[in-house]
């Protein structure tokens, strides 16, 4: 297996722009979940999926950030109008059932200049 | 989620165990104790976890204390691959549907030395 997918990489984005995040779980795994992490505050829960349906959202920072997975096999983090503070690594991460094995992605690097 | 106590950092030599300590002293009866590590800019890696028993892999062994108030992983042989931040987490509980919400703290840095 390929492993959990994010696009892109590295993204360098102006102030004010939208950014969209990009993963593919592993395929048949059933959890997705979104971390953050900064020098500052560590690695961040941002939100979690169950079967395609949100669970909790409740580390969301705010309402400019917005995720979405429309199917099994791929989920959306937005950054709408994007700020320099929002300058992290975003992890998309997956597992299957309630075994708390976690995949995660190399991450998607952000920076907002 | 239950808080863990890790020390900042460690230091290893190569060939030689390396035992990571953690305090969890408010770990509730049905959560689970998780290790995971991070190799500078990868994606955190899960090593293994546990309830109540001891538990070993191929990657590291679990020693959990009978009030499961505290857990050492074991790198039984430490090499230069294995120098990275390893994160002790509690969470997840068993039998239930809770599960998901794993909380990172600051986790240790091990450093292997040659």
């Amino acid at each position: 297996d390929a492993g959990v997918i994010q696009s892109p990489r590295h993204e360098v984005t102006e102030m004010g722009q939208e950014v969209t995040l990009r993963c593919k779980p592993i395929s048949g795994h059933d959890y997705l979940f979104w971390y953050r992490q900064t020098m500052m505050r560590g690695l961040e829960l941002l939100i979690y999926f169950n079967n395609n349906v949100p669970i909790d959202d409740s580390g969301m920072p705010e309402d400019r950030f917005s995720a979405k997975m429309p199917n099994a096999s791929f989920s959306t983090l937005k950054i709408q109008p994007s700020e320099p503070r929002d300058s992290a690594v975003y992890f998309c991460a997956s597992s299957l059932g309630s075994s708390g094995r976690i995949y995660f992605g190399e991450g998607s690097w952000l920076t907002v200049v | 989620d239950a808080k863990t106590t890790q020390p900042t950092s460690m230091d290893c030599a190569e060939g030689r165990a390396a035992n990571l300590p953690c305090n969890h002293s408010t770990i509730s009866g049905n959560e689970y104790v998780y290790w995971y590590r991070q190799i500078h800019s990868q994606g955190p890696q899960y090593i293994i976890h546990g309830l109540k028993n001891n538990e070993t892999n191929e990657m590291a062994s679990l020693i959990i204390t009978e009030d499961r108030k505290s857990s050492t992983l074991i790198l039984p042989h430490a090499t230069l691959r294995d120098t990275a931040v390893y994160y002790c987490i509690v969470g997840g509980y068993a039998g239930g549907t809770s599960y998901g919400k794993l909380t990172f703290g600051q986790g240790t840095i091990l450093t292997v030395h040659p």
